[in-house]
């Protein structure tokens, strides 16, 4: 079993519509949780940290539930813009490595 | 320039070749890694370094070599390349400190022939 596992998708949703991408991850020692995007063939970039609390950042909404072990980002409104591969990222304390799940596509279409 | 490079961006080799890719960045960040990316299999972690002459193993380091003489550099050596490593390798940088975000480099293509 995979560390960190998404659905590869692709989710094809038109603009404005709302999705979400689910993400579980097995290691239980697990401490920080992010949502990176990836443009076609460019680097992996930043999205949000996930906060236990849970988060927002304008359109987008990132939670974490650590009992079931698996993270969440909502995407409201979509955008042509928000077309991209969106990595689940888990960080262990004990490496400070972080583990990378394969990535969930999202095409957003006019 | 401020950031995280990489270099070659396009590197083209034959099996049984030594190849190096660089990476540099200048914020003196304490962290450093090497990711390959390929198709069905996400990013997955070469090798790390936690600091200067500090490196470790990730999940698949076979074939490859490292070396982090200077904080801000962090070299990868393919020894002897082979098809399979046919790839593109990001490196990416960050700080210790929980949270924080890790920035990668544009990536290198390499292509083993």
């Amino acid at each position: 079993r995979k560390e960190v596992e998404q659905d590869p998708g692709p989710f094809n949703v038109p603009e404005g519509a709302t999705v979400a991408f689910n993400c579980t991850y097995s290691n239980s020692a697990s401490q920080s949780f992010f949502w990176y995007r990836q443009d076609c063939r460019k680097e992996p970039k930043l999205l949000m940290s996930v906060y236990s609390s849970g988060n927002e950042d304008g359109r987008f909404t990132a939670q974490l539930n650590r009992a079931s072990q698996y993270i969440s980002l909502l995407i409201r409104d979509s955008k042509l813009s928000d077309s991209a591969t969106y990595l689940c990222v888990v960080k262990n304390n004990a490496g400070n490595m972080l583990t990378f799940g394969g990535g969930t596509r999202l095409m957003v279409k006019p | 320039d401020a950031g995280i490079t990489q270099s070659p961006r396009y590197k083209i080799t034959e099996t049984g070749r030594q190849v190096t890719l660089m990476c540099h960045q200048t914020w003196s960040h304490s962290y450093m890694f090497w990711y390959r990316q390929d198709l069905g299999h996400g990013l997955r972690l070469i090798y790390y370094s936690a600091a200067a002459d500090i490196t470790d193993k990730g999940e698949v380091p076979d074939g490859y070599v490292v070396s982090r003489s200077k904080t801000e550099n962090f070299p990868l050596t393919l020894e002897s390349a082979t098809r399979s490593q046919t790839s593109v390798y990001f490196c990416a940088s960050r700080t210790g400190t929980a949270n924080t975000e890790a920035f990668f480099g544009q990536g290198t293509r390499l292509t083993v022939v």
